[in-house]
């Protein structure tokens, strides 16, 4: 079962808007550990926000916050203003448990700037 | 420094050929991972090393054979490899296993089997 769900493969936005990429997470463990990430063409993963399962407040980073509702298990990731810079994959990832050794990814989204 | 590198960042081999990717990391972490990443899929957990010992192998086929000789350094060993494992091989680290630690993630060395 998918344990990571990313519903929109592909977004376009224009320029300085905001987007809201979703992402909905299936555990039955009450620790767990919510990333996203985004990688650009050249390959890299990077980490843009963390939020925890006992977090009682949304994650926020600089142009980058999660809206977290844990209710609804989901985690979409809210960028502000966005640049063009912004297009590129973005993934929703989950560590889960005790151990927590995996760091499992949704199949991400193609988010495209149009200037 | 916050890095982590991965070399090479190309490779080209053969089925018949053996070869090695390399990745290090100097955060004192004492986590790392190898993940496997299909064109236009998300990366999938290969291995995973926990204080230098082998703790998640994911069911990965033997012609690839992880090494992690200390806690910087990470490698790949690739021998009789099939097209199929065409993919981007990304490399990652953690200071340890928890919940809440994110990976840090080198740039990836593009391998194509041919």
């Amino acid at each position: 079962a998918q344990k990571i769900t990313q519903t929109q493969p592909g977004m376009f936005v224009q320029e300085k808007e905001a987007v809201t990429l979703d992402c909905t997470y299936d555990t039955s463990d009450p620790s767990y550990g919510l990333f996203w990430y985004k990688q650009p063409s050249s390959g890299e993963m990077i980490f843009l926000i963390y939020q925890g399962s006992y977090d009682q407040q949304n994650a926020t980073e600089g142009r980058y916050s999660l809206n977290f509702q844990k209710a609804r298990k989901s985690a979409n990731l809210v960028i502000s203003a966005s640049q063009l810079g912004d297009s590129a994959m973005y993934f929703c990832a989950m560590r889960e448990g005790r151990g927590a050794q995996k760091l499992v990814f949704g199949q991400g989204t193609r988010l495209t700037i149009n200037p | 420094d916050t890095e982590v590198t991965q070399t090479p960042k190309h490779l080209v081999m053969g089925m018949t050929n053996k070869k090695s990717l390399k990745c290090e990391q100097h955060m004192g972490h004492r986590a790392m991972y190898w993940y496997k990443q299909k064109a236009k899929k998300p990366p999938e957990l290969m291995f995973v090393y926990s204080y230098e010992k082998l703790s998640i192998n994911e069911s990965v086929p033997s012609r690839f054979s992880p090494e992690c000789p200390n806690s910087s350094l990470l490698n790949l060993h690739l021998h009789a490899l099939q097209p199929e494992d065409s993919a981007l091989y990304l490399c990652a680290s953690s200071p340890v296993v928890l919940t809440n630690e994110k990976l840090f993630f080198g740039s990836g060395t593009q391998l194509s089997v041919l």
